[in-house]
C-alpha cells in the first residue's frame, strides 16, 4: 500500500528555476528515499535520508526530512531538461518500499 | 557495469496465456524483488526472495508467482494473465532489507494483454 502522499501532483517550471516537491508519510520510518524515473524507464535512487538526518545534499538535489511533521521534501535546483521525471518517495521498512504516488516534472526549455 | 536486466522490455500475450518475465543482475544482491505499476501509478510490491526465501505481499493475486533458480536471476509467472495485469513489471534488487540499502531497479518489461 501506498505509504506517501506527495505534492503537487505535477508541477512544470522554465529551465534553470528551481523545483520543490514535498513527502507526507503516516507512520515511523526508518529511511526515506527518493527515486526518479523517466518516461518508460526503471526507478533510479536519488538519495536516501535515515530518521535520524536532517538534510542531505547531492549534487543539485537537497532532501530534507522533518520527522515529528512526518514530512520530506525534495529540491532540484538549477533544473535542466533532462530533469524531466517522476520523482518518487519511498518510506524504507525493513525489506520494503512503501512508495508514495509520485510527482511529474516537467521543465520546459 | 554491474546491473539489473530485464527482458524482455516488451511482452504481449494473449488473455488467459501463461507468460513468464525474466530478471538478471550482477550485482551479487540478497535480495530481488519484483513490483507492479501501472500508468500514473506508484509501483507496487508483489513479493520479493531474500536468499532464497520466498515473501508474497498479503495482496498479491495467486495468478502471480515467482521462482529465484539461483542469486543472479529471479522470474514472475503469470499463469493466466487477465486484462487488469496490463503494467510494467519491474525487478529490483538491494543488498540487504530496504531499512538502510536503496534499490537497484531494472528498466521493466511493459506487458500487453490481447
Amino acid at each position: 500500500s501506498q505509504q506517501g502522499e506527495e505534492d503537487p501532483q505535477a508541477l512544470s517550471i522554465q529551465e534553470g528555476e528551481n523545483a520543490t516537491m514535498n513527502c507526507s508519510y503516516k507512520t515511523s520510518i526508518n529511511n526515506l528515499q527518493w527515486y526518479r524515473q523517466n518516461s518508460g524507464r526503471g526507478l533510479v535512487h536519488l538519495i536516501l535520508i535515515r530518521s535520524n538526518e536532517r538534510e542531505k545534499h547531492s549534487g543539485r538535489l537537497r532532501v530534507t526530512l522533518d520527522t515529528s511533521k512526518k514530512s520530506s521534501s525534495l529540491l532540484i535546483t538549477a533544473s535542466r531538461a533532462a530533469d524531466t521525471a517522476s520523482y518518487f518517495c519511498a518510506r524504507g521498512d525493513d525489506y520494503k518500499l512503501s512508495f508514495g504516488a509520485g510527482t511529474t516534472v516537467t521543465v520546459r526549455a | 557495469d554491474a546491473m539489473v536486466i530485464q527482458n524482455p522490455r516488451y511482452q504481449v500475450t494473449q488473455f488467459g496465456k501463461p507468460v513468464t518475465l525474466s530478471c538478471s543482475q550482477t550485482l551479487n544482491h540478497n535480495v530481488m524483488y519484483w513490483y507492479q505499476q501501472k500508468s500514473s501509478q506508484a509501483p507496487k510490491l508483489l513479493f520479493h526472495y531474500y536468499d532464497k526465501d520466498f515473501n508474497n505481499e498479503a495482496d498479491t493475486p495467486d495468478n502471480f508467482q515467482s521462482r529465484r533458480p539461483n542469486t543472479s536471476f529471479c522470474f514472475l509467472d503469470i499463469r493466466s494473465p487477465g486484462l487488469g495485469d496490463a503494467a510494467m513489471y519491474l525487478c529490483a534488487t538491494s543488498r540487504e532489507g530496504a531499512s538502510f540499502q536503496p534499490q537497484h531497479f531494472g528498466d521493466g518489461t511493459r506487458l500487453s494483454i490481447l
